[in-house]
């Protein structure tokens, strides 16, 4: 089946520790893109990437890092700068540019111990 | 940044009634695009609508866009159960490699 897989689905982090989020896509997409989802609200843009070895910060990028190594691969680190990371992590893909249509993940939920 | 805002926040139907949803944005497009969201779940894309289209028709989905009113409605006709989800309506962002920004969404009961 082609589409975006996310791993995992849920996962814990304790204080000072670094936490790494899988996205993988086999889709054969371009660009790829990182969101965070808090309770009731929206989705907010962390990183995105367009290509393979560059990627860009987006609105909340505090606290987070990427890499691009691989056209299939966005892994995103939630890091211990991040304060209040406990959100649902949205991982998404496109041809080309996102002012096309997204495929999404399923998700990650991330939760403080 | 968070162009799109939904209205209404919530909203709850019965089966079979239609469900309307509007969104409202800021600055131009060249697309506007809605997407669905099942509690805990991705987001899967409904529909996509141009700035040259004022309507557009998926099954039992109906998008209306007025650039003038800078505002796109979504029409669910005959809602089912199953309808019972999120729905975030997004735009390009101009400042962020046209990545989409997403509104807060409205949350859509439909009860049997």
């Amino acid at each position: 089946d082609g589409g975006i897989t996310q791993s995992p689905k849920y996962l814990f982090r304790k204080e000072g520790q670094n936490v790494t989020l899988s996205c993988e896509q086999n889709l054969n997409h371009d660009a790829m893109y990182w969101y965070r989802q808090d309770p009731g609200q929206g989705l907010r843009l962390i990183y995105y990437s367009q290509i393979v070895n560059d990627f860009q910060k987006g609105d909340i990028a505090e606290g987070y890092s990427v890499s691009r190594e691989k056209k299939e691969s966005f892994p995103l680190t939630v890091t211990s700068a991040q304060k209040n990371p406990t959100a649902f992590y949205l991982c998404a893909s496109s041809p080309v540019q996102a002012n096309e249509k997204l495929f999404f993940g399923s998700g990650t939920q991330l939760s403080v111990l | 940044s968070q162009q799109g805002e939904e209205d209404p926040q919530a909203l709850s139907i019965q089966e079979g009634e239609n469900a309307t949803m509007n969104c409202s944005y800021k600055t131009s497009i060249n697309n506007l695009q809605w997407y669905r969201q099942n509690s805990g779940r991705g987001l899967v894309h409904l529909i996509l609508i141009r700035s040259n289209e004022r309507e557009k028709h998926s099954g039992r989905l109906r998008v209306t866009l007025d650039t003038s009113k800078k505002s796109s409605s979504l029409l669910i006709t005959a809602s089912r159960a199953a309808d019972t989800a999120s729905y975030f309506c997004a735009t390009e962002g101009w400042d962020s490699g046209y990545a989409l920004n997403f509104g807060k969404g409205t949350s859509l009961l439909v009860t049997p």
